[in-house]
């Protein structure tokens, strides 16, 4: 696609309920990010992959969150019993190599967990 | 730890002024910064970068001024519209060879342009 695409934009789900966040990059870009944007503060990093490989997951908070990626293009980002903390925008960002100049955001997913 | 921040929160600028935001950062080890501005219900778009052996970088309308000595970054926006209202990060990375170029991003500062 022309841009990165995120869905769903928008999740309301009850505290202690799994939730998948969906994440297509651009085409043919290798790379790509998933970052956490809590209200008012800046971005933090969750999880990297270069193709269907994740070699940094060191940002993921606990072991509720999980991501995979298939075919080097669609990534999927899972909360397992969500809790109330896990509110904020999850936003997936993908480049053509892995440089950071190269990011392009999607708009995010913003979930509230209630 | 690795922190990047910014002095103001919130700064509001007459249209036509030209706008200045801060961010300090805490890795003298950082490769190159990049400015990105945030418009609501949007993913941050890239604005600029700088280069650790840069000291300035100028792009449309836009400055950014990296001082290495004290650890200090800055965007200046000249001749402010409307438009740039938005939420402007600044972010550091460290080139690791082919390792993950993470980001790490500052809290944000909130510009808004009165008309």
């Amino acid at each position: 696609g022309a841009g990165v695409s995120q869905s769903p934009s928008n999740k309301v789900t009850e505290k202690g309920k799994d939730v998948e966040l969906r994440c297509d990059p651009i085409s043919g870009h290798t790379a790509l990010y998933w970052y956490r944007q809590s209200l008012g503060q800046g971005l933090e990093f969750l999880i990297y992959f270069q193709g269907n490989s994740a070699p940094d997951k060191s940002g993921l908070p606990s072991d509720r969150f999980s991501a995979e990626r298939t075919g080097g293009s669609v990534s999927t980002l899972t909360i397992q019993r969500t809790q109330q903390e896990d509110s904020a925008v999850y936003l997936c960002a993908s480049s053509l190599t892995g440089g950071a100049l190269g990011y392009t955001f999607g708009s995010g997913t913003r979930l509230t967990v209630v | 730890g690795e922190s990047v921040g910014l002095h103001l929160p919130t700064l509001s600028v007459q249209e036509g002024d030209n706008s200045i935001i801060n961010c300090a950062y805490s890795n003298s080890a950082s490769d190159y910064f990049i400015w990105y501005k945030q418009e609501s219900g949007k993913g941050p778009q890239f604005i600029i970068d700088i280069r650790s052996n840069m000291d300035k970088r100028q792009g449309q309308r836009v400055t950014v001024l990296l001082n290495k000595t004290v650890k200090h970054l800055s965007l200046q926006i000249a001749a402010t519209q409307p438009g740039d209202s938005a939420v402007y990060f600044c972010a550091e990375n460290t080139l690791k060879g082919q390792g993950a170029q993470k980001l790490v991003f500052g809290q944000g500062t909130r510009l808004t342009i009165n008309p």
